[in-house]
């Protein structure tokens, strides 16, 4: 099963691009990578998914690697309110398909 | 449109007593998801139902039940609480369990004391 690596924890500056690593070098062709994020004390929101190709849409933009071990969310003007916790994850098959979260990247963005 | 709700939104229960989460989505999402977040922690599978009519446990099963009533309501029973159950526990669906976007209602949190 495909495992995912984030850093626990990252800042940016508002206005800034924050650039969200995550790796995840045993993926399987068929798997997609995925990105929420969680406000504090909300349920987790989605934000965008990918499978080979780099994505974008209105919140923020998925970049994959061409070997597809690694991707970085970025959001390109960062704001206060995107202070959150950020998880990549990848379809675990042994599950059911059905999404495991690990512990994310809390990112931190101030004025 | 809802989405995902959850209720009750807060419980506190007492060690050994039971009780029922209830979910339900007005999306027509064929799957459903139990999830439970302890403090500082990510988000932990319990059981799932890839379709009316089916369950499969999770990362972390015991202690737990449930029951896919129909298509729109997936439910979470505690038998007999125990501390170690003080959480905060996510129902979500999703349209199928490969590739599709799951969405998460707002959390239930639950105290055993």
């Amino acid at each position: 099963d495909a495992k995912t690596t984030q850093p626990p924890s990252m800042d940016c500056a508002e206005g800034r691009a924050a650039n969200l690593p995550c790796n995840h070098s045993t993926i399987s062709g068929n798997e997609y990578v995925y990105w929420y994020r969680q406000i504090h004390s909300q349920g987790p929101q989605y934000i965008i998914h990918g499978l080979k190709n780099n994505e974008t849409n209105e919140m923020a933009s998925l970049i994959i690697t061409e070997d597809r071990k690694s991707s970085t969310l970025i959001l390109p003007h960062a704001t206060l309110r995107d202070t959150a916790v950020y998880y990549c994850i990848v379809r675990v098959r042994n599950s059911g398909y059905a999404l495991n979260f690990g512990k994310g990247t809390s990112l931190l963005v101030t004025p | 449109n809802a989405g995902v709700t959850q209720t009750p939104k807060f419980q506190v229960l007492k060690t050994g007593q039971s009780m029922t989460l209830q979910c339900a989505q007005d999306m027509n999402h064929n799957s459903m998801y139990w999830y439970r977040q302890d403090p500082g922690m990510g988000l932990r599978l319990i059981y799932y139902s890839a379709s009316e009519g089916t369950t499969d446990k999770g990362e972390v099963p015991n202690g737990y039940n449930v029951s896919r009533l129909n298509k729109r309501e997936f439910s979470l029973r505690l038998e007999s609480a125990a501390p170690s159950q003080t959480s905060v526990y996510f129902c979500a669906s999703s349209q199928g369990v490969i590739g599709n976007t799951i969405y998460f209602g707002e959390g239930s949190w639950l105290t055993v004391v």
